[in-house]
């Protein structure tokens, strides 16, 4: 099984429909992040979480919020899907700062 | 605030040609610098990482990474490419010792496809 579990793993929904991807871990980390990929600019941060009780804001978090339930689990929602919303989304975690990070293995979505 | 450049968006060798990718970064400080690669249709994995210590770095797959300080450079090489390495190539810098939180910063990508 692997370490970073994300679903769905492909999602095509409406504009304006509210839809949640989650992310699952098993490595035991207590810093977990989301992350958005578009054809030529990388991956840009969402938003990530030290803990339970620790969310912050990434670069791009306009239009998403996350969901900390537990160490394990760590949740991205859109609150009202729009187009330029439909990109690649990958989960992350990490056992301490400026160490590797471990990837999901994505959530395409689509926003019609 | 802190950005990564690579300068080279798409790749194209033949097998068994000399692979190097580059990477700049703008952070002046200490950091931890990473290779992460993704192939097609899968997540993103770690190739290779420096942290401290010898600025040649040696990764899985034959890659290796040379940290230059004074060039604010980590690049990529390979010297004989495989048809397997086609694949998307990240360059990614963490300041990891600002305290608090430590972003890690990704470049653009560069997309390595080799022909047999």
């Amino acid at each position: 099984d692997a370490d970073v579990t994300q679903t769905p793993r492909n999602r095509i929904t409406k504009t304006g429909k509210r839809i949640m991807l989650e992310c699952s871990q098993t490595k035991g980390h207590d810093r977990m992040y989301w992350y958005r990929q578009d054809p030529g600019l990388g991956l840009r941060l969402i938003y990530y979480s030290f803990d339970v009780k620790d969310i912050n804001k990434g670069e791009i978090s306009d239009g998403y919020s996350v969901s900390r339930q537990a160490q394990a689990k760590f949740s991205l929602s859109l609150e009202s899907a729009i187009p330029n919303q439909t990109a690649l989304y990958f989960c992350a975690t990490s056992d301490s700062p400026g160490n590797i990070q471990y990837f999901g293995a994505g959530t395409r979505l689509s926003v019609l | 605030a802190q950005s990564v450049s690579q300068h080279n968006h798409h790749v194209i060798l033949s097998e068994a040609a000399s692979l190097e990718l580059g990477c700049n970064y703008s952070y002046g400080g200490t950091v931890n610098l990473f290779w992460y690669v993704q192939y097609p249709g899968q997540h993103l994995q770690l190739l290779l990482k420096y942290f401290s210590g010898d600025p040649l770095v040696k990764g899985i797959k034959g890659f290796e990474a040379e940290f230059i300080k004074s060039k604010f450079s980590f690049n990529l090489r390979k010297p004989s490419v495989q048809w397997s390495d086609t694949a998307e190539y990240f360059c990614a810098v963490n300041d990891g010792f600002s305290g608090g939180y430590n972003k890690l910063i990704f470049g653009a990508g560069t997309r390595l496809a080799v022909h047999p």
